[in-house]
């Protein structure tokens, strides 16, 4: 099966400054990965999605980095704001492997200081 | 409009009941599941249901049952409530197995 964890539980940044939220996984047999936001009292969020055959995707202030080397995945948020403060999940799969879902990591909170 | 939705958003009940949750997708998507998110906010998967291929997760009780009458809802029913089931349920579908899923708002169970 697929682990995936997280380094931090929580991480705290000054509002524009860049944070990075790392992930590991386990099973090097994962071949596509996303990181979800979570805020408050909502569901899971999709953010930026990368497949295997990818080291780096880059969205609107986002970026996620893949070192499949490793095993480690890590979303990169540029010039933090105030909405950004949530649980964000890193999750992992084998997209050949039928239809048994994502595994997700514990989460990090991240918490964006005025 | 709310891509995937779920009813109740809260539901308190008391130990020993059955109680259902649904959930409703109108994304046209083939694939639903339920996770569930506990104090800790871990993330489980369930179940996933693709074109009536259920598969489940082997740690789930038998006490839950997906129940799926067309492929834009995914109910999930609960038999004999115990306190450990107290958690938040997600319902989220994708359009095709181990992809992008996209999630409810979340129901938030209480056993008492």
């Amino acid at each position: 099966g697929e682990s995936v964890g997280l380094h931090l539980p929580t991480l705290s940044v000054q509002e524009g400054d860049n944070s990075i939220i790392n992930c590991a996984y386990s099973n090097s047999a994962s071949d596509y990965f996303i990181w979800y936001k979570q805020e408050s009292g909502k569901g899971p969020q999709f953010i930026i999605d990368i497949r295997s055959n990818m080291d780096k995707r880059q969205g609107q202030r986002v970026t996620v980095l893949l070192n499949k080397t490793v095993k480690h995945l890590s979303l990169q948020i540029a010039a933090t704001q105030p909405g950004d403060s949530a649980v964000y999940f890193c999750a992992g799969m084998y997209s050949g492997g039928g239809a048994d879902g994502l595994t997700f990591g514990k989460g990090t909170h991240l918490i964006i200081q005025p | 409009d709310t891509a995937v939705s779920q009813t109740p958003k809260y539901l308190v009940t008391q130990m020993g009941n059955d109680k259902s949750i649904k959930c409703e997708q109108n994304l046209g998507h083939d694939t639903m599941y339920w996770y569930k998110q506990d104090s800790k906010k871990f993330l489980k998967i369930m179940f996933s249901y693709n074109n009536k291929e259920l598969i489940i997760n082997e740690t789930v009780p038998n006490r839950f049952s997906p129940k799926s009458p067309d492929k834009a809802h995914l109910n999930l029913h609960i038999n004999s409530l115990e306190l450990g089931d107290s958690a938040v349920y997600f319902c989220a579908s994708s359009q095709v197995p181990n992809t992008e899923a996209f999630f409810g708002q979340g129901t938030r169970l209480t056993v008492v």
